[in-house]
Parts: structure tokens; sequence; C-alpha cells
């Protein structure tokens, strides 16, 4: 069965501090994508990266890093130096490729507060 | 560029009654997908259109419906609303509909059924 969990439920941090998500996947596909996207109060959901099965290099992006290992079915996302900004339910999704459809499964989100 | 609309933001309904939300893709885009959220289910997966064809339904039952237009717009319809409908339902809509597609969401309608 697809499913995606993120156990943490919500998280505190100060300003400036580290921070990072956890996502645990399951599927019984070996083609598939894994996304993080954001949701700040207005609503949509803001794309963050996007990591298909093959690739499990670490990505980086100015503050934002991913870490994909495939071994622990995980995709964990890194938030260095927190801001005010950050603020916002981050949501880690599964897309099989099998069946040829954009469906995506959801985690059931990780609301992060960041405190200045 | 403009980014994926949703009308209305907000709706208000009683019970029984039906309703249709509207989305409007971004250009170019021919795959569209609706969710819910709700606080107790989170976000699921309603239906996916591509090309005015449904490609792909959810566990939700027949009183949500949807349809696609030939300019990729697509709406859907809730029928004999139920308190439980009340939600933010989203819109995405993806270039190529192929799968591990990158999704482009809307703000969202959200739905007070009362």
């Amino acid at each position: 069965a697809q499913k995606v969990t993120q156990a943490q439920t919500e998280i505190s941090v100060v300003e400036k501090e580290d921070v990072t998500l956890d996502c645990v996947y399951e599927t019984r596909d070996t083609t598939y994508y894994l996304f993080w996207y954001k949701q700040p109060p207005s609503g949509e959901l803001v794309f963050l990266i996007r990591r298909n099965s093959f690739d499990e290099q670490n990505e980086i992006s100015g503050r934002y890093s991913w870490n994909f290992q495939k071994s622990t079915s995980s995709f964990n996302f890194t938030i260095t130096a927190s801001q005010v900004v950050d603020s916002a339910v981050y949501f880690c999704a599964l897309s099989e490729l099998l069946y040829n459809t954009d469906k995506l499964i959801f985690g059931t989100g990780t609301r992060l507060q960041v405190f200045p | 560029k403009a980014g994926v609309t949703q009308t209305p933001r907000y709706l208000i309904k009683t019970r029984g009654q039906q309703v249709t939300l509207s989305c409007s893709p971004i250009s170019g885009h021919r795959s569209v997908s609706w969710y819910q959220q709700t606080p107790g289910q989170g976000l699921q997966f309603l239906f996916e259109y591509f090309s005015e064809t449904q490609r792909n339904k959810g566990n939700f039952p027949g009183r949500f419906s949807g349809r696609q237009f030939s300019n990729s717009r697509s709406e859907m319809n809730v029928s004999t609303l139920e308190l439980g409908d009340s939600a933010l339902y989203l819109c995405a809509s993806s270039r190529e509909g192929q799968g591990g597609t990158e999704a482009f969401f809307g703000q969202g309608t959200r739905l007070t059924v009362v």
C-alpha cells in the first residue's frame, strides 16, 4: 500500500535554529517520485522539490536541503537558519508512475512555527 | 504567467444544497486534479482529469463529480451537501500528466456547510 508518514505534527523553533522535518514513505513500485510542498496561511500548496526514485543524491537549495535514503524509505527536509517566514505547514507526498497518473499521496503534514 | 485560479474563494451552503467549484489551470497545462483538505482527514485525492477524461478517482461517494472542458478548465460538483463536506478544496494543474509531474496548486475554495 502506498503511504506517507510525517510523524511530527508540530515543531516550534526559535529563529536561526536548524530544523529537520521527517518523511517516511511506503510503496510497492520501484519507480516513483517524492515531493515536498509548503502551505502558508493563504492556503495554496507551494512546490519545493521533486525527487525520483533513481536519484538518491542529496540536494541543497539555499537554506533548504533534502536527504533521500531508499534504504530507510525516508525523504527528510532540513531548513538551516530558520526564519519567521518559514512558518507554514509542510507536506511530503508520493507519486507512483505505474498507473500514469499525477495523483499525489500526501502525508498529514508538519506545522512549523518559527518564533523571533 | 498566471497561476491556478479557483473560484469562488469562499462559499457557505446549507445542507442538502449542491455546489459547483471552478478551476482554471495554468495555460498549457492539460492535467487537473482536485483534493479535499480537512483537519481530520488531511489532504485526500478526489479525481484527476486529463484531456477532458477522468483518469483517476479517489474514494469519495458519487455525490462528488467533476468534469474538464476543452480549454482544460475544470469544475467539480458536490450534490446533497453534508456537514462533513466542509473543507478546503484544492485544485492542481500539471503540464504533461504523465505521473511524477510537478503540480501547481490554486489557493483553494473554502466550503462551509451549515
